[in-house]
């Protein structure tokens, strides 16, 4: 069964880099079928979309986050991971890893992490 | 970026009710809009892409439509299962954005 799981601390502290990883389990990262995309979403409000990775390495991020995103692959572990540089609490949100196909869309979504930014 | 704009941002409803919830985009992205279903502290879930192309597993009282700039979902016979907050996504061009969502209540 396809799934998509994120890991990572629930808190980080202003000025830190978060870390997280999601792993793949029923797919593999390095078939090339698929992106591989972070999204995520602020206590009760909407979604945004970070960027995604291919397995390649090859990279696209959402210029919103201006240079503080940096997103790598591990093809071996089946994982893919985002970093994000300079936290601060507009930044506490719930984080998504998700696959997408390039015309059929974002599915499926991981469970998603509450990431809190707080000294 | 281009900017999706979602209405309503709530509605009621009752079961059985027919819904309509529309997004426009601020220019052109073909078909390639999708939508997708919220309940609170879950992940969303992937309803329809390519415009009106449900996924596996969705029942047949969703369907979407639309073209070029504006598009909707619709729902022909609310259920209770429903009720939750649905979002259209472009990926026309990056970034990708959503919609504000629209939250789907019960009257």
């Amino acid at each position: 069964q396809l799934q998509l799981q994120e890991s990572g601390p629930g808190l980080v502290k202003p000025s830190e880099t978060l870390s997280l990883t999601c792993t793949v389990s029923g797919d593999s990262i390095s078939s090339g079928r698929h992106y591989w995309d972070w999204i995520r979403q602020p206590p009760g409000r909407g979604l945004e979309w970070l960027g995604y990775i291919y397995y390649s390495g090859s990279t696209l991020y959402n210029p919103s986050l201006k240079s503080r995103v940096t997103m790598s692959v591990d093809t071996s572990k089946n994982q893919f991971s985002l970093k994000l540089s300079s936290m601060t609490a507009a930044d506490t949100a719930v984080y998504y890893c998700v696959r997408r196909h390039n015309w059929r869309g974002l599915d499926p979504w991981g469970q998603g992490i509450l990431v809190t930014v707080s000294s | 970026d281009i900017q999706m704009t979602q209405s309503p941002s709530s509605l009621s409803a009752s079961v059985g009710d027919r819904v309509t919830i529309t997004c426009r985009a601020s220019q052109g992205i073909r078909n390639d809009l999708g939508w997708y279903q919220q309940k609170p502290g879950k992940a969303p879930k992937h309803l329809i892409y390519a415009t009106s192309n449900l996924q596996s597993g969705v029942p047949p009282r969703f369907s979407g439509s639309g073209s070029g700039t504006e598009f909707t979902l619709t729902i022909s016979s609310l259920q209770p299962e429903d009720f939750a907050t649905y979002y259209c996504l472009q990926h026309s061009a990056y970034p990708l954005t959503f919609g504000g969502g629209t939250k789907v209540e019960i009257k």
